[in-house]
């Protein structure tokens, strides 16, 4: 049974960065899949950030610009997150995400996300 | 990016009656393979996304056969035979077609 499950702090300071772990088990990081990130503001819709392959390929939201970074532990068989100089504005629940292959979004999986709250 | 935009934002649904969510788009997302990345999400109260439909008619393994997905082009919709009180949540459509993958806002469905 596939599981993933979000870590990290639940509170970043203004202009600091929000790190984000996703450990998958049930499945292999290397297999051929798409590890994503969306992310929802509280009582708000959703926001793709982007998602990341095994070899380092990313796909990203250009919305975020350089502020996003996403990578593979393939020896930890998970995935992190960083998000640099937050604000207010990215306090959200984070969730992580198993996409298929193949073109089309195909969301097979979901982590049952993580809070985070930008605060002084 | 593309957006997208959903009707209703909310859909007061009396049990055991039918209900229907509007999606459009502000292009076309059919994609130079032919096919449209239009997927719809479901997310219940307190609960993660899940995939319901994906290319439009699809319904991901697991969904029960009153979800369907129909359009084309710009305008697609998602309609549910008969609500049952499990259906209760918010139900996103998402375009695949083109990165940024964009969804809309969101439409809430309630039993009457």
């Amino acid at each position: 049974q596939v599981q993933l499950q979000e870590s990290g702090p639940g509170l970043v300071k203004p202009s600091g960065t929000l790190s984000l772990t996703c450990a998958v088990s049930g499945d292999f990081i290397t297999s051929d899949l798409w590890w994503s990130w969306v992310r929802q503001p509280p009582g708000r819709g959703l926001e793709w950030l982007g998602e990341v392959y095994h070899s380092g390929n990313i796909n990203h939201n250009p919305s975020l610009r350089s502020r996003v970074t996403m990578s593979v532990d393939k020896s930890q068989n998970q995935f992190s997150l960083e998000l640099s100089s937050v604000t207010a504005a990215d306090t959200a629940v984070y969730y992580c995400a198993k996409v298929g292959p193949a073109r089309g979004g195909i969301f097979l999986h979901w982590g049952q996300g993580i809070l985070v709250t930008v605060s002084s | 990016d593309i957006v997208m935009t959903q009707t209703p934002p909310s859909s007061p649904v009396t049990l055991g009656q039918p209900a229907s969510i509007s999606c459009r788009s502000s292009q076309s997302l059919v994609h130079s393979d032919g096919s449209a990345y239009l997927n719809w999400l479901q997310q219940r109260p307190g609960q993660p996304p899940r995939l319901l439909i994906y290319k439009v008619s699809d319904r991901f393994p697991g969904v029960p056969d009153r979800f369907s997905g129909s359009g084309a082009g710009s305008y697609f919709t998602l309609k549910i035979s008969r609500v049952e009180a499990e259906d209760v949540g918010v139900y996103y459509c998402m375009q695949a077609t083109q990165f940024p993958y964009t969804f809309g806002q969101g439409t809430k469905l309630e039993i009457k």
